[in-house]
């Protein structure tokens, strides 16, 4: 089945403790991205890869840091927790035809709360 | 800077209804636009892509007027399961895996029997 995994689902944590969300899709996409929604604000993009080992800032960066090593993964990097960072996070990776008409798949979405 | 503006509602209509929603955008070079939906607490999900001709997709009708900037998304004959958040996503780079789609905040819909 071509989906895009997210762990853990759920996360409390506390300021200042690393943390990691992992990313994972099956579908052989070359773009995966980070959002974050907040109540009113709406999916905001964190960080985009376009592929392996090319990353890049989205409208809100600061705070995460993310890599792709591989293809499928492309994990999310919290280095020092805060509050203002609790929030629901999704994954999606991307099809292309080459014609703009694309499809993002979204993962199921991790719940952090930072406390 | 809105770039991505729909009527946040929520739009309350009975089954059986048509229900339009708007989502206008800031950047007249936009090349590809969509609709998402999104259920409450789950991931969006690709409802349709809106062409420069329009489409539709059995209830579904989706418009693109690019003089005014604007995109447009009708439901006829609504169904209890339409409830949901539908975003409006511009992606203003043509041809390519979507560097910086931007999304609406949403328009919430509520069908009710």
């Amino acid at each position: 089945e071509a989906q895009v995994t997210q762990n853990p689902r759920y996360l409390i944590t506390v300021t200042g403790k690393k943390l990691t969300v992992t990313c994972s899709q099956n579908m052989n996409h070359e773009y995966m991205s980070w959002y974050r929604q907040d109540p009113g604000l709406g999916l905001r993009q964190i960080y985009y890869s376009m592929n392996v080992e090319v990353t890049d800032k989205g409208d809100v960066p600061e705070g995460y840091k993310v890599s792709r090593k591989e293809k499928r993964n492309f994990p999310l990097i919290l280095e020092s927790p805060s509050p203002n960072q609790t929030s629901l996070y999704f994954c999606a990776s991307s099809l292309t035809d080459g014609q703009g008409n694309y499809e993002q798949y979204f993962g199921p979405g991790t719940r952090l709360t930072v406390t | 800077r809105k770039e991505v503006e729909q009527d946040p509602g929520p739009f309350n209509v009975p089954e059986g209804a048509t229900v339009a929603f708007n989502c206008t955008y800031s950047n007249s070079a936009s090349q590809s636009f969509f609709w998402y939906r999104q259920d409450c607490r789950k991931e969006p999900k690709l409802l349709m892509s809106v062409y420069s001709s329009g489409n539709e997709d059995g209830r579904f009708t989706a418009q693109l007027n690019r003089a005014s900037q604007y995109i447009s998304l009708l439901i006829r004959d609504s169904k209890l399961s339409d409830s949901a958040t539908y975003l409006c996503v511009v992606n203003p780079t043509f041809g390519q895996a979507g560097t910086a789609l931007i999304f609406g905040k949403g328009t919430t819909l509520s069908v009710s029997s």
